[in-house]
């Protein structure tokens, strides 16, 4: 069964707000945590990771935090805008076990970014 | 550097007809994966490969569904007597080595009519 998971289906944000997007995970054993964006009718696009030895890690315009304690990772996207619609997954990985390829995503967070 | 390539992007078969997928990996990037999402769904594994070897299927069905990555030229995800369910988006992916990032390409979006 999936062992990620994402507590609310759809986010509606006002353009220049920022914006939250929460992943529970239920793989403790779980070691590596990627935030995929997938624009309607494409493919996912990478947007960050980490991994379990952090817990916090920025990019442009986006940080990932990981709370190991209570298995949550969550996206924030800073001074959100309209090209930042679409739905947004976390996907893990056990880069330590025996299938360290395979992805586990949730279902995915609907943003709609309202001008 | 190009990206993951996949063709074709939309494809529509008949109930019984066959489905042909193909990928073709980022530069350098030996390993390949394939993944189906259906509606409103996140993506599920079902195959990864390197040059002509399967190292891992058990995300595939175990009937119709084959894939191979020949030494040359691209991946391919075969379904054969496509049924209504097949009808899916199938997303190939691929990384250098199996612990760096994955890269998806654009997809193939199939429907089953």
């Amino acid at each position: 069964g999936e062992s990620v998971g994402l507590h609310l289906p759809t986010l509606s944000v006002q353009e220049g707000d920022n914006s939250i997007i929460n992943c529970a995970y239920s793989n403790s054993a779980s070691d590596y945590f990627i935030w995929y964006k997938q624009e309607s009718g494409k493919g996912p696009q990478f947007i960050i990771d980490i991994r379990s030895n952090m817990d916090k890690r920025q990019g442009q315009r986006v940080t990932v935090l990981l709370n190991k304690t209570v298995k949550h990772l969550s996206l924030q996207i800073a001074a959100t805008q309209p090209g930042d619609s679409a739905v947004y997954f976390c996907a893990e990985k056990l880069l330590g076990g025996g299938s360290n390829y395979k992805l586990t995503f949730g279902k995915g967070t609907l943003l709609t970014v309202n001008p | 550097n190009a990206g993951v390539m996949q063709n074709p992007r939309h494809l529509v078969r008949r109930r019984g007809q066959e489905a042909r997928l193909r990928c073709s990996p980022m530069k350098g990037h030996s390993h390949v994966y394939w993944y189906r999402q259906l509606p409103e769904e996140g993506l599920k594994f079902m195959v990864y490969l390197q040059k002509e070897n399967i190292i891992d299927e058990s995300g595939m069905p175990k009937e119709r569904f084959s894939a191979e990555f020949p030494k040359e030229g691209p991946s391919i995800l075969r379904i054969q007597q496509v049924v209504r369910g097949d009808s899916a988006a199938y997303f190939c992916a691929s990384s250098p080595t199996v612990v760096d990032t994955i890269y998806f390409g654009e997809g193939s979006w199939l429907t089953v009519v």
